[in-house]
């Protein structure tokens, strides 16, 4: 069965930093693209990040990039993200999604306030 | 960067009635399009990829038409279980975008 587990989540003030991770099972990991989308509460969903299978391209949405990087791990079967430089409009849900966009993560909780 | 629109923004309907959800895309995007489900404290769940066809396990009331610019998502006849917000999403450019989605109810 396939699954992705967030975590990493929690409440972090303006400016911080705070390093999510996606683990995967249940299938091939290294095999499958990877990405982060993100939903602040009550809002819609907003694509954040993309890596590819070996991990040498790299994609980011304008709201995040040079404070977010994302990486992974294909021996530990694992996505990241390291967020820097968190603002209040960071606070949200964010899923890992895998390629072809039909297995999410439950997701992880981030709050970015003092 | 390609923009997405959505109408409604909501919608109400009878158990039974056909409810169709448009989406439209700022430039032409193929049929590089997928709609989404998501329910409350859920994340979303893929529906309809390359803008029509239908995920496995997916109940076929649900469809998907359209490619270009111009998308439509159909229920067929409404389940009390179909009770969510829906999003299309464009994935033939990045910045991948979503649509600000369509929140169906029961009248």
């Amino acid at each position: 069965e396939v699954q992705l587990v967030e975590s990493g989540g929690g409440l972090v003030q303006p400016g911080g930093s705070l390093r999510l991770s996606c683990a995967a099972s249940g299938f091939t990991f290294s095999s499958y693209e990877m990405n982060w989308v993100r939903q602040a509460p009550g809002k819609g969903l907003e694509w954040v990040s993309y890596i590819s299978s070996s991990g040498s391209t790299i994609y980011y949405a304008d709201s995040v990039k040079g404070r977010f990087t994302i990486s992974r791990d294909n021996a530990k079967n694992s996505l990241y993200l390291q967020m820097n430089s968190l603002r209040a409009e960071d606070t949200a849900v964010y899923y890992c999604a895998r390629e072809n966009w039909n297995y999410w993560g439950q997701g992880t909780l981030v709050t970015v306030s003092s | 960067d390609i923009q997405m629109t959505q109408s409604p923004s909501s919608l109400s309907a009878s158990v039974g009635d056909r409810v169709t959800i448009t989406c439209q895309a700022s430039q032409d995007i193929s049929n590089y399009l997928n709609w989404y489900q998501q329910k409350p404290g859920k994340a979303p769940k893929l529906l309809i990829y390359d803008a029509s066809n239908l995920e496995t396990g997916v109940p076929s009331r649900f469809s998907g038409s359209g490619s270009g610019t111009d998308f439509t998502f159909t229920i067929s006849s409404l389940q009390p279980e179909d009770i969510a917000t829906y999003y299309c999403q464009q994935y033939d450019n990045l910045p991948l975008a979503f649509g600000p989605g369509t929140k169906v109810d029961i009248k």
